[in-house]
């Protein structure tokens, strides 16, 4: 089955630590994204990657880190730096600009809490 | 800069019955997309409906379907004949076409389909 693998699921966090969220996916889209999720707010954009080695910031990069050194893979690192980590956090992929519809494709989402 | 706005944080309904979830939003462009995208709990959220802003014609889906009305920026899902497995967060989104490393999400409604 096609998708999007999120993992871990649940994630504790002390106060002062990196943690990294993995995703990944098999529908061989070009574009990946990272979504924070609070109760009230909506998605808010906190990285994108239109292509392999290459990403952006969104509105809310700061305090987070990712790479993109496969196609399939976009980890991201929410570092001691992000004041309030603690969040529903969406990966998403898309086709990309070619053929683009618009549709993204998300994963179950990883919940991190910190302690 | 484009926005979106959900006014409804809750609604409920009836099994079999009708309900409609509003959204309205904000842009000077032109060419765009509007979504809403389903979040049952637990579970991945998925694409539920989609309007190309240059058509006149509302989308559906099976139950679903949109009131596009754009010169008033109003983008409400009506779903009809409702069912348990429609309890779940929606979102209005907006993405200017073409970018959809912009995508905007609404703040969400709640759902929730009473036996």
């Amino acid at each position: 089955d096609g998708g999007i693998t999120q993992s871990p699921k649940y994630l504790f966090r002390k106060e002062g630590q990196n943690v990294t969220l993995s995703c990944e996916q098999n529908l061989n889209h070009d574009a990946m994204y990272w979504y924070r999720q609070d109760p009230g707010q909506g998605l808010r954009l906190i990285y994108y990657s239109q292509i392999v080695n290459d990403f952006q910031k969104g509105d809310i990069a700061e305090g987070y880190s990712v790479s993109r050194e496969k196609k399939e893979s976009f980890p991201l690192t929410v570092t001691s730096a992000q004041k309030n980590p603690t969040a529903f956090y969406l990966c998403a992929s898309s086709i990309g600009r070619v053929g683009n519809t618009g549709e993204l494709f998300f994963g179950e989402g990883s919940r991190l809490t910190v302690l | 800069a484009q926005t979106v706005t959900q006014s409804q944080p809750e609604m409920s309904v009836q099994e079999a019955e009708t309900v409609t979830l509003s959204c309205t939003y904000d842009t000077s462009e032109s060419n765009y997309y509007l979504f809403w995208y389903k979040q049952p709990p637990s579970r991945q959220m998925i694409l539920v409906i989609r309007q190309e802003a240059y058509k006149q014609q509302n989308a559906t889906e099976n139950r679903f379907s949109v009131n596009f009305q754009k010169a008033a920026k109003s983008f409400s899902l009506k779903i009809s004949d409702s069912q348990l497995g429609d309890t779940a967060m929606y979102f209005c989104a907006f993405m200017i076409q073409y970018n959809n490393n912009d995508m905007r999400f609404g703040a969400g409604t709640r759902l929730t389909v009473k036996p």
